[in-house]
């Protein structure tokens, strides 16, 4: 079974300052995981996603996020927050096996607020 | 460009109602989801589907059923709807290999 988590269901940050999301992840395999993006009254977009190739991996609008086994860790960060990153983040997790289909079992989702 | 699309991005309907949610996708994808998105708890999953009239519940398949008749085509129904079952309902995509899901705009259904 997988599992996701997500510290924070909110955080709040000036517009020039470093955006930090965390999730861990609990899997019995190796993990496939990604960062999606929802803007108000839409559908979630990609960020970015790790399959198993380089571990710092980076995405749209300047994300990037890290796989980290040791920690079981694939933090979102980006250097600086733009008023335009004011949107919900979730982080999903799937497995490359013969039966996930690609399902994805998300965590419960941080709302970022950016401040002028 | 790749599509996901929802049959109506609002809906409001009364207890009991029957309920079709249709969502079709344009990138001849064979795994299709069903999600409901309330607010803390994330996406969660309803049903999937891996082919043509292949159905597999997930998470939370209780008051809801599937069908897919065409490889495009995933259909969420709610056979008697009831209040607890407003929500945002998210459908996606994928391909064969476990790769992005490819998300609709979500339909808001309010029961009431």
């Amino acid at each position: 079974a997988q599992s996701v988590t997500q510290l924070g269901s909110h955080v709040s940050v000036s517009e020039g300052a470093l955006v930090l999301l965390r999730c861990n992840y609990s899997s019995s395999v190796p993990p496939y995981l990604f960062w999606y993006v929802q803007y108000p009254n839409q559908g979630l977009q990609l960020l970015l996603k790790y399959t198993s190739a380089a571990t710092l991996v980076k995405g749209i609008n300047g994300f990037e996020a890290e796989f980290k086994k040791s920690e079981t860790s694939f933090h979102l960060t980006k250097p600086s927050a733009h008023m335009s990153d004011a949107a919900e983040y979730f982080c999903a997790v799937t497995y490359a096996g013969g039966t996930s289909y690609g399902k994805l079992t998300f965590g419960q989702g941080t709302i970022l607020t950016v401040h002028p | 460009d790749v599509k996901v699309t929802q049959s109506s991005r609002y809906l409001v309907k009364r207890t009991g109602e029957k309920v079709f949610l249709e969502c079709v996708q344009d990138m001849d994808h064979e795994n299709m989801f069903w999600y409901r998105q309330d607010p803390g708890l994330g996406l969660r999953l309803i049903y999937f589907s891996y082919d043509v009239k292949m159905k597999e519940k997930g998470d939370i398949p209780e008051g809801y059923s599937v069908s897919r008749e065409k490889k495009e085509r995933f259909s969420l129904i709610l056979e008697s709807a009831s209040t607890n079952q407003t929500s945002m309902y998210l459908c996606a995509s994928s391909g064969t290999v476990p790769t992005r899901q490819y998300f609709g705009p979500g339909t808001r259904l309010t029961v009431t």
